[in-house]
């Protein structure tokens, strides 16, 4: 059962912003939101995470609505290495839980 | 500090033999993870472990086994390989400590089953 929902695939014109939604209407009050990317081939690499507040560090901000019921990831001046596929997902930090990728959306940028 | 370390890099086995794909890592983590990524498709989890002596099933594990005897190894064992298994795998660990906390990616080995 898909925790998240996300875009098949996207495209962005390099140097513009990229925004990835993600719809994650079924969290819970102790679930983060977290996002991945893969870069071909490589093994994933973490991006950002949060639980309710937005947040930013020096990859990209991450934007949950007040519901916290969807998401956004941003990349504030996209690059060719942006190129990847961009996996959005839910998990608490108790318990035995299982951390679980679904399909993720393949950003393409646009030179 | 290496991360995760994940041997060998490449490997090609014959159908029904066997081999340990190895992980580890030195951060001191408490849970580790195995992938599998087919061509073209998303990360499939195999198996996990909370902690040494704890493992636990993940979403396709058949055809696999674990073991976690210490908090820095984490073998993957096939014991019959079939040309199924063909994947890149992928290994991962991340620690509870904390409100939220990332995962840390092993670059994968390439199998192939002939």
């Amino acid at each position: 059962d898909a925790k998240t929902t996300q875009p098949t695939s996207m495209d962005c014109a390099e140097g513009r912003a990229a925004n990835l939604p993600c719809n994650h209407s079924t969290i819970s009050g102790n679930e983060y939101v977290y996002w991945y990317r893969q870069i071909h081939s490589q093994g994933p690499q973490y991006i950002i995470h949060g639980l309710k507040n937005n947040e930013t560090n020096e990859m990209a901000s991450l934007i949950i609505t007040e519901d916290r019921k969807s998401s956004t990831l941003i990349l504030p001046h996209a690059t060719l290495r942006d190129t990847a596929v961009y996996y959005c997902i839910v998990r608490s930090n108790f318990g035995n839980e299982k951390l679980t990728f679904g399909t993720g959306t393949r950003l393409t940028i646009i030179p | 500090n290496a991360g995760v370390t994940q041997t060998p890099k490449f490997r090609i086995l014959k159908i029904g033999q066997s081999m340990t794909l190895q992980c580890t890592q030195d951060m001191n983590h408490n849970y580790m993870y195995w992938y599998r990524q087919d061509p073209g498709m998303g990360l499939k989890l195999i198996y996990y472990s909370v902690g040494a002596g704890i493992t636990d099933k993940g979403e396709v594990p058949n055809g696999y086994n674990v073991s976690r005897s210490t908090t820095e190894d984490f073998p993957l064992r096939l014991e019959l390989a079939a040309p199924s298994q063909t994947s890149v795998y992928f290994c991962a660990s991340s620690t509870t400590q904390g409100g939220g906390t990332e995962a840390f990616f092993g670059q994968g080995t390439r199998l192939t089953v002939v």
